[in-house]
């Protein structure tokens, strides 16, 4: 059965701070791994897309890593701010007939000033 | 900057009951999605939609759920005769081109719908 793990599942750190979020995944044949941003009562807006060979991929303040072998993904805040406080959520695709994502519970980010 | 609507923002109704979620995705996107989302729960796919035809559905969209292009602009997503554990926000999303879920295509997300099933 196609999963996908997030740690921590909450985090709080102080603003200017930087931190990584985890993602280990068993989807399989893999497709591409997505991270996205939930704020409270919002749709997920989209961070970043990786296919499987790529190994890093940057939006602004937000890296997020891909190892395909060991099957993990991580993303990078750096420099956090306020503004970052949200639901961080890790979604794999897999490949060969069905494309449906597998989300993870997501990990829920505090920014404290 | 264009973004997926959905409306109502907050449904509420008596179990049983026919709903009708709308959206209006992103003006000359082809891809189309529902996903819900179970209070304190992780998002789940229901469907996607391409070409006037439903692409690919999880197991949670059974019979009781269907979904409609009715025009060039709406996309909704119908839950025939709603029961308790149908109470989510119902998120609708749009992609720009016709390859779906499997590679490379951003997923615009809409605020959702919250229904709520008494």
């Amino acid at each position: 059965k196609n999963q996908v793990e997030q740690s921590p599942q909450s985090l709080i750190i102080l603003e200017g701070k930087n931190c990584t979020l985890q993602c280990n995944y068993t989807v399989s044949p893999f497709s591409n791994l997505r991270w996205y941003k939930q704020d409270t009562g919002r749709g997920p807006v989209s961070l970043t897309i990786m296919t499987f060979s790529e190994n890093t991929k940057s939006n602004g303040r937000y890296t997020a890593t891909l190892d395909a072998d060991t099957k993990q993904s991580s993303l990078h805040i750096t420099a956090s701010q306020l503004s970052d406080s949200a639901s961080y959520i890790c979604v794999v695709s897999a490949s060969g007939g069905s494309y449906i994502p597998t989300f993870g519970r997501g990990t829920s980010l505090i920014v404290h000033p | 900057e264009p973004e997926v609507t959905q409306t109502p923002s907050h449904q509420v109704t008596q179990m049983g009951q026919e709903v009708i979620l709308r959206c209006v995705p992103i003006s000359n996107h082809l891809y189309f999605y529902w996903y819900r989302q179970i209070l304190g729960q992780k998002v789940e796919f229901l469907v996607s939609f391409y070409n006037n035809e439903i692409s690919e559905k999880s197991e949670i969209f059974d019979d009781q759920f269907s979904v409609e292009r009715p025009d060039g602009s709406n996309f909704t997503l119908k839950i025939r005769s709603t029961k308790l554990e149908d109470s989510a926000m119902y998120f609708c999303a749009s992609s720009p081109n016709k390859r779906g879920l499997s590679s490379y295509n951003e997923q615009f997300f809409g605020p959702g719908t919250r229904l709520t099933v008494l």
